[in-house]
């Protein structure tokens, strides 16, 4: 099976910017979850779709949104680019794995945001 | 907000010797922590998971365990090699069936 893929891989915006983020998740995974990863943070939770609903939301600006689409796939938005949003964006989809009892969530390769 | 506190930040290790991460947290909604390794460049990828029914799983190198009373888990890297250079995150389930990541930990194998 393909791996999660997410385009595109680097992205320069400036300021005041919008941008618009894409990932396709695993064939038959249907949640697909974002992270912003930076160097202090650590891996910080934006939100999570299922079945093109949002079920889960992280402490982020309103600036951050997202969609799924009944293919699964899904995109990030982030309107007036700021310096801090300087980051790697990762998406993650997830299947339930029977020998755990829970989600295993599997990671692409993240798109590197620079924000000048 | 919940937090999973991980540690050390950084660790050097000798080729051969034994690598351990720890991670603290605090609540949890589901036994289940996972244990990822990002390289470079990368996005981090499943090292291994610890179920709810068991304390200690091994896969090759690489144990974690698991200790509930304390609210703590680890993981163990028996006969580290260079190839093992890397970040590794922590994680555990909050009240929203969430992960919550630890910080990581920046694992350099000296050759």
């Amino acid at each position: 099976k393909a791996g999660v893929t997410q385009t595109p891989r680097y992205l320069i915006k400036t300021r005041g910017q919008q941008v618009t983020l894409s990932c396709s998740p695993i064939s038959g995974h249907r949640s697909v979850s974002w992270y912003q990863q930076t160097p202090g943070q650590g891996l910080q939770f934006l939100f999570e779709y299922f079945s093109e609903t949002q079920r889960n939301k992280g402490n982020f600006p309103g600036r951050f949104s997202g969609r799924q689409f009944s293919n699964s796939r899904s995109e990030m938005n982030v309107s007036t680019l700021e310096l801090g949003d300087s980051a790697l964006y990762l998406c993650a989809s997830s299947v339930v794995e029977t020998y755990l009892g829970t989600d295993t969530q599997y990671f692409g390769p993240g798109t590197r945001l620079t924000v000048l | 907000q919940q937090q999973v506190k991980q540690s050390p930040q950084s660790l050097i290790v000798q080729k051969g010797g034994i690598s351990i991460i720890n991670c603290a947290y605090e609540n949890t909604a589901f036994d289940y922590f996972p244990w990822y390794q990002q390289f470079p460049g990368k996005g981090p990828a499943l090292l291994i998971a610890i179920r709810p029914d068991v304390s200690e799983k091994k896969e090759g190198r690489f144990t974690i365990s698991f200790n509930k009373s304390a609210k703590q888990f680890s993981l163990h890297i028996m006969d580290s090699q260079p190839g093992d250079s890397a970040t590794y995150f922590c994680a555990s389930m909050d009240s929203n069936y969430q992960l919550i990541w630890g910080a990581g930990t920046k694992l350099i194998i000296k050759p």
